[in-house]
């Protein structure tokens, strides 16, 4: 079976610090793989996302990246963060059936 | 473009009593429509989903939803409330050959004794 993993599952960091975020999937190959973010009592904001190693598309214009080392590892980046990057970042995988599947999360409070 | 309208930020039942959420989406082309729910702190996780076939679909926990075509509508339900039902309940669509869903705004389940 497939699983998702997400860490850290906290961070705080303080503003202008860097940020990295990881997501792995095991039990699949080559899936497509997703970054949200959730702020405060707001829905799902789909930031970047996979189709293949190296291959990033980037919905939202901001201060994150990302990028897609291996195939079923994706990275959430940025190199100074801001007080409006606070939120609950969610990584999901799909494949074939459109459904996505979700990782735990990690809650991120940036300071 | 796809586009989800989760109808109430905010529903609130009974323990027991029917509970129904609401999502309407708007779609050029038949899409396909999924219902995920989220628990504090957690990810999301796949409630139930509709492809083709069969308009009621049948998911976890109890719950099911309609495909309504002529209503643009997939409203879900569940007969009998639970209180571990109390969660947040997003709906969603992409439509073949698109490699992204589009979520509605969700929707908070709020579960009274």
């Amino acid at each position: 079976s497939q699983t998702i993993h997400q860490w850290p599952a906290t961070l705080v960091q303080p503003v202008g610090s860097p940020l990295s975020l990881e997501c792995t999937v095991e039990g699949t190959s080559n899936p497509n793989l997703y970054w949200y973010r959730q702020a405060a009592g707001r829905g799902l904001q789909l930031l970047f996302y996979s189709v293949g190693i190296g291959q990033i598309s980037s919905e939202v214009p901001q201060n994150l990246s990302a990028s897609r080392p291996q195939d079923r590892q994706f990275i959430l980046s940025s190199k100074k963060l801001l007080l409006s990057d606070s939120g609950f970042y969610l990584c999901a995988w799909s494949k074939g059936g459109y459904e996505q599947y979700f990782g735990p999360g990690t809650r991120l409070t940036v300071t | 473009a796809q586009s989800v309208t989760q109808l109430g930020s905010h529903v609130s039942v009974s323990e027991g009593a029917l509970v129904l959420l609401r999502c309407n989406y708007s779609s050029s082309v038949p899409p396909y429509l999924f219902w995920y729910v989220q628990y504090p702190n957690q990810g999301l996780q796949l409630l139930l989903k509709y492809t083709t076939g069969a308009t009621l679909v049948k998911g976890i926990n109890g719950f099911e939803a309609e495909f309504k075509k002529s209503e643009t509508s997939f409203h879900l339900t569940k007969p009998s409330a639970h209180m571990s039902d109390a969660a947040e309940y997003f709906c969603a669509v992409v439509i073949q050959g698109a490699q992204k869903l589009v979520f509605g705004q969700g929707t908070r389940l709020t579960i009274n004794p």
